[in-house]
């Protein structure tokens, strides 16, 4: 079964740093895509940035960028110069061939001002 | 094509008693999904659709739950004989593969 694992239950950086936020997953297939999905407080959940898993070049979307490492299962998201606007849970999931989507427990991540 | 919307946002409902909710995915989308969702946690996988097919319900998923999609346009997911355990957000989303899943906002439910 594919399993998505988010080993940072909770972050906080200062506002105008770089963060990573870990993700690795398992799975057996070869063609899969991945996401980064953002959830404020009390609001729904949007997507980030997806990254198909046949492209060997890492997704960019201004300032939140992915190093993907296939062979390493690992999908790490990069948000450059945070901003407050940036508080959120931020979830890595994972969709398979079937398109069933899996969900990894989420990061807390806090800008401080 | 406003996205996917749930309803009702809120429902707060006694133990025992059923109910329903309801999601209106983006009508072009043949995908429907829903997740359970409680505080600080990852959504959890319920059951997703194909237009009308339901292709697969959780295994760790009640008898008490169930969900349908007819007409291959909104859907109902159903809870009977609700438990305090039940309480959690179920959120709905939709999509038209290979593309990401949109979210609705989500129903809270709180069993008393």
């Amino acid at each position: 079964a594919q399993t998505v694992t988010q080993s940072q239950p909770e972050m906080s950086v200062q506002e105008a740093e770089t963060v990573t936020l870990s993700c690795t997953y398992d799975t057996s297939e070869s063609n899969y895509y991945l996401f980064w999905y953002k959830q404020p407080p009390s609001r729904q959940m949007i997507l980030v940035i997806r990254q198909e898993a046949y492209k060997q070049q890492n997704a960019t979307e201004n300032r939140f960028s992915v190093n993907f490492q296939k062979a390493a299962k690992s999908f790490s998201l990069k948000i450059s110069d945070s901003q407050l606007g940036d508080t959120a849970m931020y979830f890595c999931a994972f969709i398979s061939r079937d398109d069933k989507i899996i969900f990894g427990k989420g990061t807390r991540l806090h800008i401080l001002p | 094509d406003t996205g996917v919307s749930q309803d009702p946002r809120h429902k707060i409902t006694k133990r025992g008693q059923n109910v329903t909710f309801r999601c209106d995915p983006i009508s072009e989308h043949n995908r429907l999904y829903w997740y359970r969702q409680t505080l600080g946690q990852g959504p959890e996988f319920l059951t997703y659709f194909q237009n009308e097919a339901q292709l697969e319900k959780s295994r760790l998923l009640s008898d008490r739950f169930s969900a349908e999609r007819p007409k291959g346009s909104f859907s109902t997911l159903e809870i009977q004989r609700t438990e305090q355990g039940d309480s959690a957000m179920y959120l709905c989303a939709s999509s038209l593969p290979p593309g990401e899943a949109f979210f609705g906002q989500g129903t809270r439910l709180t069993v008393v």
